[in-house]
């Protein structure tokens, strides 16, 4: 699995749009990144996953350079209920009984 | 999506009691589930991975005398934190896999808070 390294925390406003950049050096060419948000007490869900170039959905994007090493998740707009941690993960995720190891998550804080 | 269900959402127990905590696959099969723990401000720890009709694997660190799981079904698989202490106290976490595509999406419960008193 390829370590990735993301922001501890990152603090921004409403209505703002919030980048949150994952570093994933070793990422092989089976892999995907994939985005998850954690509220408090409450188990992580799935945001976006990418394997290249760009994905859009109606929550967030996920931008990917061309050499993979990185990734951007990109909030538009952001609102108090943003607040969260944010999880980047990266593996080949084919098979159902593959594991999943969260790094740390990045602490998001969105302000009034 | 697909629903992770855990069951219950908090439990407070006495010290040396055991307590079970239930992983539902709602509206798909199962055949592996995994569960994590989660400390106050901290990323989630992956315990262990379940498995339908066999047994479990555990991560390194995590002793299977202390944490049984059990995954009888494919809808199925249960946690149970034997002679409980403070430091069982935790926020417990199941998840699955379903297949999307060419490749597959993590659900998750929603989790339960142990607390051990």
């Amino acid at each position: 699995l390829a370590k990735t390294t993301q922001p501890i925390s990152m603090d921004s406003y409403e209505g703002q749009e919030v980048n949150i950049t994952c570093s994933h050096n070793n990422i092989a060419t089976n892999d995907y990144i994939t985005w998850y948000q954690q509220f408090p007490s409450q188990g992580p869900r799935f945001i976006i996953q990418g394997y290249k170039t760009k994905v859009t959905n109606e929550v967030a994007s996920l931008f990917i350079p061309a050499d993979r090493k990185s990734s951007t998740l990109s909030l538009p707009r952001v609102s108090l209920s943003d607040t969260a941690v944010y999880y980047c993960l990266v593996g080949a995720p084919m098979n159902r009984d593959d594991k999943i190891i969260f790094g740390k998550g990045t602490r998001l804080h969105i302000l009034p | 999506g697909a629903v992770v269900s855990q069951h219950p959402s908090w439990v407070i127990c006495k010290s040396g009691t055991s307590v079970k905590i239930e992983c539902r696959s709602l509206d798909f099969q199962a055949t592996t589930m995994f569960w994590y723990r989660q400390f106050p401000k901290q990323s989630l720890m992956l315990m262990a991975t379940s498995n339908e009709g066999s047994k479990a694997t555990y991560e390194q660190g995590v002793e299977k005398d202390k944490f049984l799981i059990n995954h009888a079904s494919l809808t199925l698989s249960t946690l149970t934190v034997t002679s409980a202490h403070p430091e069982d106290s935790s926020f417990y976490i199941c998840s699955a896999r379903v297949r999307v595509a060419q490749t597959t999406e993590a659900f998750f419960g929603q989790g339960t808070r142990l607390t051990v008193v």
